[in-house]
């Protein structure tokens, strides 16, 4: 099992603020995945990074691939109410067909 | 639209009865995925079917058990439900290769009493 630690595991903040969630591990992934998760829901894609340096922008999320292919990051900027859930990296293997989870980060946004 | 249907989407079973939870996709992915995830925590990997080809975790126990009959049906069978199994099951499909990204269903909820 590769390990994926993701920090804050918990954040909790007023609307309109910035955030920002790591995701770090040792081992290099061929690709790493964003997801967002709500109660009782399958966790939904929201960007996949591949190229080590790789910044996405996703509206007011900003997705950062860290050039060793070890790290990432997920920046929010002006935070809503609506982005409240539990966010989820997973990284891929290098043969692709496998993913591992982070340990999750779950976001309330206070209106 | 494709997408990834998990049946049902609550499943009560009692404690030690055996349980299927099944999975079917329309998205023609050769690689299909079974997740388990409790409460308030990341979803772990329990195995996955490249093709026909079956890969177990290391840690995955025994009682569970995963059948996949065609391309578009994966099953996850429970010999032996306990307190412990009770989880969210959460299914996934994506195509081979580097760079591919996972796609899930919106999961089973199992409940052993």
């Amino acid at each position: 099992t590769q390990l994926l630690e993701q920090s804050p595991q918990f954040l909790s903040i007023q609307e309109g603020e910035n955030l920002t969630v790591y995701c770090n591990s040792s081992s290099v992934f061929s690709s790493l995945q964003w997801y967002r998760q709500e109660p009782g829901e399958g966790p939904v894609l929201l960007v996949t990074v591949v190229t080590g340096g790789e910044v996405k922008k996703l509206k007011r999320l900003t997705f950062q691939f860290g050039d060793a292919r070890k790290d990432s990051s997920l920046h929010i900027t002006a935070a809503q109410p609506g982005d409240t859930g539990l966010y989820l990296c997973a990284g891929a293997t290098n043969t692709g067909n496998q993913f591992y989870f982070g340990t999750g980060t779950s976001l309330t946004v206070i209106p | 639209d494709a997408m990834v249907i998990q049946n049902p989407r609550y499943q009560v079973t009692q404690f030690g009865k055996p349980v299927t939870l099944s999975c079917s996709q329309t998205l023609n992915h050769n690689v299909m995925y079974w997740y388990q995830q409790k409460s308030s925590q990341a979803p772990k990997l329990l195995f996955h079917y490249y093709d026909k080809d079956f890969n177990n975790e290391a840690d995955t126990p025994d009682n569970f058990q995963s059948r996949r009959p065609n391309t578009s049906f994966c099953f996850l069978d429970i010999r032996s439900p306990g307190l412990g199994d009770a989880a969210m099951y959460l299914c996934a499909t994506s195509s081979s290769g580097s760079g591919s990204e996972q796609f899930f269903g919106p999961g089973t909820r199992l409940t052993v009493l």
